[in-house]
C-alpha cells in the first residue's frame, strides 16, 4: 500500500533553515508528481509546492516562492523541501502528498505530516 | 491566483440529512476541482476530482457537480463518520489553491 512518511520537522528560530524529507513506498515513486501542502494550527490547507515526476518542473505558492525549494531523489524514493529564511507564519504541519499522475494534478495519497514551529 | 470561496464556513446537521457545500472560484476553472475530507489530527482524504469523478473507495452518498465557477459537494444521507471538515481545491496555470474549509458538525 502507498505510504508516505515525513520527517525533519521541529522548532527553529526565525531566519534559519530546515529541510523536510518524505520517504515513499508502495508505488513507483519515479512515475508520480509530488506535492507539499501545509496547515497552520487550527487553520485551513495551503498548497506549498509541486514537482514533476522527473524533477523537470517545479512550481511554488506565492507565500514561499524564493525561500523554499522542492526537490526529489528518485533513486532514494525521497521528496525534500528545503526551507530558508523561515518566518513565524511558516509554522504549520507539512504534508507530502502523491499526485494522481506524473504531472501536476490532484493529490491522492498523503502522509501524516511533520510539524514545523518557527519561534525564537 | 484563483481564489476559492466555500459556503457555508460551518454547518450543523443530523445523521440522515442531505447536505450541500458550495465552492465558488474567482474565475472559470473548467472542471479542475477536487473535494477533500479531513478529520481532526488526520491528513486530508481525496473524495472527488474533476468536479464529479469519484476517488476509489469513496461511498456513493458523496457526489460532486459543477463547472466554470460554481461547484457543489453533496452528501445524500449523512453518516456519523462524515462529520469532518471539507475543502475544495483547484489547479490552474501551475498554481494550486484550497478553499477555506467547511466544518460539518453534529446537530
Amino acid at each position: 500500500q502507498v505510504q508516505l512518511v515525513e520527517s525533519g520537522g521541529g522548532v527553529v528560530q526565525p531566519g534559519r533553515s530546515l529541510r523536510l524529507s518524505c520517504v515513499a513506498s508502495g508505488f513507483t515513486f519515479s512515475s508520480y508528481a509530488m506535492h507539499w501542502v501545509r496547515q497552520s494550527p487550527g487553520k485551513g490547507l495551503e498548497w506549498v509546492a509541486v514537482i514533476w515526476y522527473d524533477g523537470s518542473y517545479k512550481y511554488y505558492g506565492d507565500s514561499v516562492k524564493g525561500r523554499f525549494t522542492i526537490s526529489r531523489d528518485n533513486s532514494k524514493n525521497t521528496l525534500y523541501l528545503q526551507m530558508n529564511s523561515l518566518r513565524a507564519e511558516d509554522t504549520a504541519v507539512y504534508y507530502c502528498a502523491r499526485d494522481q499522475g506524473a504531472f501536476g494534478g490532484y493529490p491522492d495519497y498523503w502522509g501524516q505530516g511533520t510539524l514545523v514551529t518557527v519561534s525564537s | 491566483a484563483i481564489q476559492l470561496t466555500q459556503s457555508p464556513s460551518s454547518l450543523s446537521a443530523s445523521v440522515g440529512d442531505r447536505v450541500t457545500i458550495t465552492c465558488r472560484a474567482s474565475q472559470g476553472i473548467s472542471s479542475t476541482l477536487a473535494w477533500f475530507q479531513q478529520k481532526p489530527g488526520k491528513a486530508p482524504n481525496l473524495l472527488i476530482y474533476d468536479a464529479s469523478r469519484f476517488e476509489s473507495g469513496v461511498p456513493s452518498r458523496f457526489s460532486g457537480s459543477g463547472s466554470g465557477t460554481d461547484f457543489t459537494l453533496t452528501i445524500s444521507s449523512l453518516q456519523p463518520e462524515d462529520f469532518a471538515t471539507y475543502y475544495c481545491q483547484q489547479f490552474n496555470n501551475y498554481l494550486w489553491t484550497f478553499g477555506q474549509g467547511t466544518k460539518l458538525e453534529i446537530k
